[in-house]
């Protein structure tokens, strides 16, 4: 059975930074492209960042460009964003999800989301 | 960028009855990607459909997808109350629509 478990949410400061992770079992991780994707206190879903196999492509929104980076340690089973010069508007819930396919598929399996709250 | 329209933002139905969410694309997309989740308060969306119209492991068949181009259809034929939750369409895997919440009426 798949299962992806979020961890390292957490209450920051405006400008503060965060590692989330992202622990996989039940697939064999190093054959999927990983996504994160968030959702805000009360508003809908935000794709954030993609990352695929072997970690040679990485795709982010516009507006955490710069700021986050996604990355992956197959042998680990485990998915990675790291998020610096956090704002206010970076406030939500961060769910790490796998694509059924290549870059452009839908999220077939999701975790259950980490909380990530930017507050002075 | 391609922007994802949802109508109603709310529908209110009693269980039984015909469910129909509509999702409109800025510009025409590809079937292959377009894709409608269900989310219930407190749980990760879960994937209904993808290839505008291929159901998920799972996935009920009174849940079914249609559309092509701009136009897209997620319809549920008879309303279990398990159904009552708020649904979002994609494409490509990136945009989401802003969701339609289905309620008891």
């Amino acid at each position: 059975e798949v299962h992806l478990v979020e961890s390292g949410g957490g209450l920051v400061q405006p400008g503060g930074s965060l590692r989330l992770s992202c622990a996989a079992s039940g697939f064999t991780f190093s054959s999927y492209w990983m996504s994160w994707v968030r959702q805000a206190p009360g508003k809908g879903l935000e794709w954030v960042a993609n990352m695929n196999q072997d970690g040679s492509e990485k795709y982010y929104v516009g507006s955490v460009k710069g700021r986050f980076t996604i990355s992956r340690d197959n042998a680990k089973n485990s998915l990675y964003l790291q998020m610096n010069s956090l704002r206010a508007e970076d406030t939500a819930v961060y769910y790490c999800a796998r694509r059924q396919g290549g870059s452009g598929s839908p999220f077939d399996y999701w975790g259950q989301g980490t909380l990530v709250t930017v507050s002075s | 960028e391609i922007v994802l329209t949802q109508s109603p933002g709310t529908l209110s139905l009693s269980p039984g009855e015909r469910a129909t969410l509509s999702c409109r694309a800025s510009q025409s997309v590809s079937s292959s990607y377009l894709a409608w989740y269900q989310q219930k308060p407190g749980q990760a969306p879960r994937l209904l459909i993808y290839g505008a119209s291929s159901r998920a492991s799972g996935i009920p068949d009174r849940f079914s997808g249609s559309g092509s181009g701009t136009d897209f259809t997620l319809t549920i034929s008879r309303l279990e109350p398990e159904d009552f939750a708020v649904y979002y369409c994609q494409q490509f895997g990136t945009n989401f629509g802003q969701g339609t919440k289905l309620e008891i009426k």
